[in-house]
């Protein structure tokens, strides 16, 4: 069965660049949702889109930015890197009404 | 808010004993609960869940969950422990804000010993 995909998997940036991660969620998916996974920390709501639309906000940074395209495919942007920024960060999808989220492997982002 | 606790950083069984990850919930109104498992460097998979009906859910690889309503938890058991079920497990708790989303418990790291 199709899962979500994450890209890149790995990326390694220097401070003050900007990176960018795409989602592409499970087709017939209405939701995608990010999350961002410190070094031994439990997964951080960013946020979520539904149908397209933004549906819900975590605690994502003003320098971050995020977009549901026509094709469902998602993306986080990143800018003004910090070291800090250095984490996992995950798209999981799901059917709204359904609870349960299915995951991408992740995107391991390095600061240096 | 809703929120889950996972009062264990890290459990220790051996291989072929019976095993339990503990998570307590703080909900208002009906608690959507769930369990998910992360191996290193991997995603988060999903385990099993409540939304309603019978306290015991069966989920995958042998895991099980009991909703215990009065003792507002949701522990992981499972009756027979393996090596391969070394990994990082979360307990989650859908925040109905309209739409869905999970926060998760800090998690617990099994350990599970030949």
């Amino acid at each position: 069965a199709a899962g979500v995909i994450q890209s890149p998997r790995h990326l390694i940036k220097e401070k003050r660049e900007t990176a960018t991660l795409k989602c592409y969620p499970i087709p017939r998916h209405d939701t995608v949702y990010w999350y961002q996974q410190g070094p031994g920390q439990d997964p951080q709501f960013l946020i979520s889109f539904y149908e397209k639309m933004q549906s819900d906000k975590g605690s994502i940074p003003d320098r971050f930015s995020a977009q549901q395209f026509s094709d469902y495919h998602s993306e986080l942007n990143m800018s003004s890197l910090e070291l800090g920024d250095s984490a996992l960060y995950f798209c999981a999808s799901s059917l709204v009404f359904t609870g349960e989220l299915f995951f991408g492997e992740g995107s391991r982002l390095t600061v240096l | 808010a809703q929120s889950v606790a996972q009062p264990e950083d890290q459990v220790n069984v051996a291989e072929g004993n019976p095993l339990t990850v503990k998570c307590t919930y703080s909900v208002s109104g009906n608690p959507y609960l769930f369990w998910y498992v992360q191996y290193p460097n991997r995603g988060l998979q999903f385990l099993l869940k409540y939304i309603t009906g019978d306290n015991l859910v069966k989920g995958s690889y042998g895991f099980e969950a009991e909703f215990n309503k009065s003792q507002t938890s949701f522990h992981l058991k499972k009756p027979s422990a393996l090596v391969s079920d070394s990994a990082l497990y979360f307990c989650a708790v859908i925040m109905n804000t309209g739409f869905q989303k999970l926060v998760f418990g800090t998690g617990t790291r099994l350990l599970v010993s030949p």
